[in-house]
């Protein structure tokens, strides 16, 4: 059974501070990771990681992917309490009749005080 | 620009209750998925479909239907609800990332 594990499950920071979500994950066929940020409402898509080693960056939020050691990371730097949401990480199976399903984590709660 | 609608946004219902959860996507993806999300539990795939005509089980299917006649459409069905069954429900499409609906509040009484 395809497994996904975020660490910590929740967190509380202040304005400025950076902080590093992590996930860890167990599955049979991997494709790529996947990090969400979810408000209110629906997820709304940050990254998509396929290969190890290889930085994506968007303004102040940065992930990197290690497929060796099958965990990902997701850093956000000088935050602010904009960035206070549900940060869920999801695996996207390959192959067959499974492709693009995915195993979420539970999530880590962020929480920026000003 | 409506991407993934799901209808209704908000819905209660007395245990043993059925109804029908809308989801519909303009995207022409093949790929659609119905979650859960309960507190601390993230997101759980209950049903998905590669296709029309094309539908499997994911992680929680019991106390579901789902069956997908188009492309567009993808509704879940509760068959005769039950308290442990109140969530909030998201539709999605595509592969990998895939689109959200902005999901639907469900109670069980």
């Amino acid at each position: 059974e395809d497994k996904v594990v975020q660490s910590p499950l929740s967190l509380v920071v202040h304005e400025g501070d950076t902080v590093t979500l992590n996930c860890s994950y167990e599955v049979t066929n991997f494709r790529s990771l996947l990090w969400y940020k979810q408000e209110k409402k629906a997820p709304t898509f940050l990254f998509m990681l396929t290969s190890s080693g290889i930085e994506k960056k968007s303004g102040r939020l940065s992930s990197i992917l290690d497929k060796k050691e099958l965990f990902s990371i997701l850093n956000i730097t000088a935050t602010q309490t904009g960035d206070s949401a549900v940060y869920l990480c999801a695996v996207v199976a390959a192959g067959g009749t499974s492709y693009g399903k995915l195993t979420f984590g539970q999530g880590t709660i962020l929480t920026v005080h000003p | 620009n409506a991407g993934v609608t799901q209808t209704p946004k908000f819905q209660v219902l007395k245990t043993g209750q059925s109804m029908t959860l809308q989801c519909a996507q303009d995207m022409n993806h093949e790929y659609m998925s119905w979650y859960r999300q309960d507190p601390g539990m993230g997101l759980r795939l209950i049903h998905y479909s590669v296709g029309a005509g094309i539908t499997d089980q994911g992680e929680v299917p019991n106390g579901y239907n789902v069956s997908r006649s188009t492309t567009e459409d993808f509704p879940l069905r509760l068959l005769s609800a039950a308290p442990s069954q109140t969530s909030v429900y998201f539709c999605a499409s595509g592969r990998g990332p895939q689109h959200f609906g902005d999901g639907t509040r469900l109670s069980i009484l």
